[in-house]
């Protein structure tokens, strides 16, 4: 399986923009990028994903490299409530059990300082 | 709406106790799974079901047993605890389908002594 690499840690102000980088170099041609974020104590929530173009929802915005070997999670005025567990994943597009199987990574830990 | 909802959100279990944690969606989805969450060590997937009938196994599956009768339930089985267990479970489903998005419960917090 494709890996992602993501910094362990970030930090940001309130109300500034927030780029969440994830190398994944060996990514292939039919894995979609997604990102989830867990709230303390909390599961996981499905934020965005993308396969090759950019993509933007009401949380945040995906740029993806144009070789996809890379990808970044935009925020675009981190508030408090941004402080989370940012996991950037991979997952396979295709039949079989690998289609239906997200591995979550540690993720990056987003401090958000008033 | 619920969505994924998990029961019990926590629970103390001695060594070789066996338990069940129930996870129920509300969202017709088809596929459903089982995650475990330890500190520093993400979310690793345990069972995984597509369908009702129709369980597979993840990457951590030794010492837990899954079925899934119905398309909304989707119980985890502990046959005999171990401290190793101790842990944070997730249960998450989501529609079949290119890139469905995956809802996940509230988790569930399972200490074993």
């Amino acid at each position: 399986d494709a890996k992602t690499t993501q910094p362990n840690s970030m930090e940001s102000n309130e109300e500034e923009p927030v780029h969440l980088p994830c190398n994944h170099s060996t990514i292939s041609g039919t894995d979609y990028i997604h990102w989830y974020r867990q709230l303390p104590s909390q599961g996981p929530e499905y934020v965005i994903h993308g396969l090759t173009s950019n993509v933007n929802n009401r949380m945040a915005s995906l740029a993806i490299a144009e070789d996809r070997k890379s990808s970044t999670l935009i925020l675009h005025r981190a508030t408090l409530r941004d402080a989370a567990v940012y996991y950037c994943i991979l997952r396979a597009l295709g039949s079989g059990g690998s289609n239906y199987k997200l591995t979550f990574g540690k993720g990056t830990l987003l401090t958000v300082n008033p | 709406n619920a969505g994924v909802t998990q029961t019990p959100k926590f629970q103390v279990l001695k060594t070789g106790q066996s338990m069940t944690l129930q996870c129920a969606q509300d969202m017709n989805h088809e596929y459903m799974s089982w995650y475990r969450q330890d500190p520093g060590m993400g979310l690793r997937l345990i069972h995984y079901s597509v369908g009702a009938g129709i369980t597979d196994q993840g990457e951590v599956p030794n010492g837990y047993n899954v079925s899934r009768s119905t398309t909304e339930d989707f119980p985890l089985r502990l046959l005999s605890a171990a401290p190793s267990q101790t842990s944070v479970y997730f249960c998450a489903s989501r529609r079949q389908g290119a890139a469905g998005e995956l809802f996940f419960g509230e988790g569930s917090r399972l200490t074993v002594l």
